[in-house]
């Protein structure tokens, strides 16, 4: 059973680093067909792809986010990590992990993490 | 970047009704078009990948069609469960992904 959940903490203020895990099961990070993604939505707006690791560990980012985002993983703890700096209220969101299947023709998000609510405030 | 546009951006409908949604991307994406459906408060769910496949365990009144640039998402006969809002989303072959902004789908 595939699962992906996602941890980190519920209040941020302005100007600090944000740092979620994902703890993901039922796969393997190290799986080539296979990668994960961070998403998040603030309230009531559209999804927002922020980052994504390979199984390479490749990396790729939002361009419009890039100089903030790290994405990491620790394949050994099955943990896919992002840092986020210099959080600014417009942030605020619930950020989702996602798994990302990648086949010859198609790639798609099959599995999703519950998301977390992240809220960027003094 | 490769924008996604979604049209229209809510669409109030009847139980039984056949509804079309539809996405266009700013250049040709082949057919690496997948649709997701989500409701409040859940994570988004995938219903389509490459633009027309269906994800295992969607009811077959879900369909999609399209390649290039323009793409729907058709759904045959409305559910009550179907109330939900809808994104596309492109994986072409090299990232960023991008969303579409969504269509907000209600009951009429």
């Amino acid at each position: 059973q595939v699962t992906l959940k996602e941890s980190g903490p519920v209040l941020v203020k302005p100007t600090e680093t944000l740092t979620l895990t994902c703890t993901v099961s039922g796969f393997s990070l190290s799986n080539a067909r296979m990668g994960v993604s961070w998403i998040r939505q603030p309230p009531g707006k559209a999804l927002e792809w922020l980052a994504h690791i390979f199984s390479n560990d490749e990396k790729s980012y939002s361009t419009s986010l890039k100089s903030r985002l790290t994405i990491s993983k620790d394949t050994s703890k099955s943990q896919v990590v992002l840092t986020m700096t210099n959080m600014d209220p417009v942030d605020t969101a619930t950020y989702y992990c996602a798994r990302i299947l990648s086949g010859s023709y198609d790639s798609y998000f099959d599995y999703w993490g519950q998301g977390t609510l992240v809220t960027v405030s003094s | 970047d490769i924008q996604m546009t979604q049209s229209p951006s809510s669409l109030s409908a009847s139980v039984g009704d056949r509804v079309t949604i539809t996405c266009r991307a700013s250049q040709s994406i082949s057919s690496y078009l997948n649709w997701y459906q989500q409701k409040p408060g859940k994570a988004p769910k995938l219903l389509i990948y490459a633009a027309s496949s269906l994800q295992s365990g969607v009811p077959s009144r879900f369909s999609g069609s399209g390649s290039g640039t323009d793409f729907t998402l058709t759904i045959s006969s409305l559910q009550p469960e179907d109330f939900a809002t809808y994104y596309c989303q492109q994986s072409y072959s090299t990232l960023p992904i991008t969303f579409g902004q969504g269509t907000r789908l209600e009951i009429k």
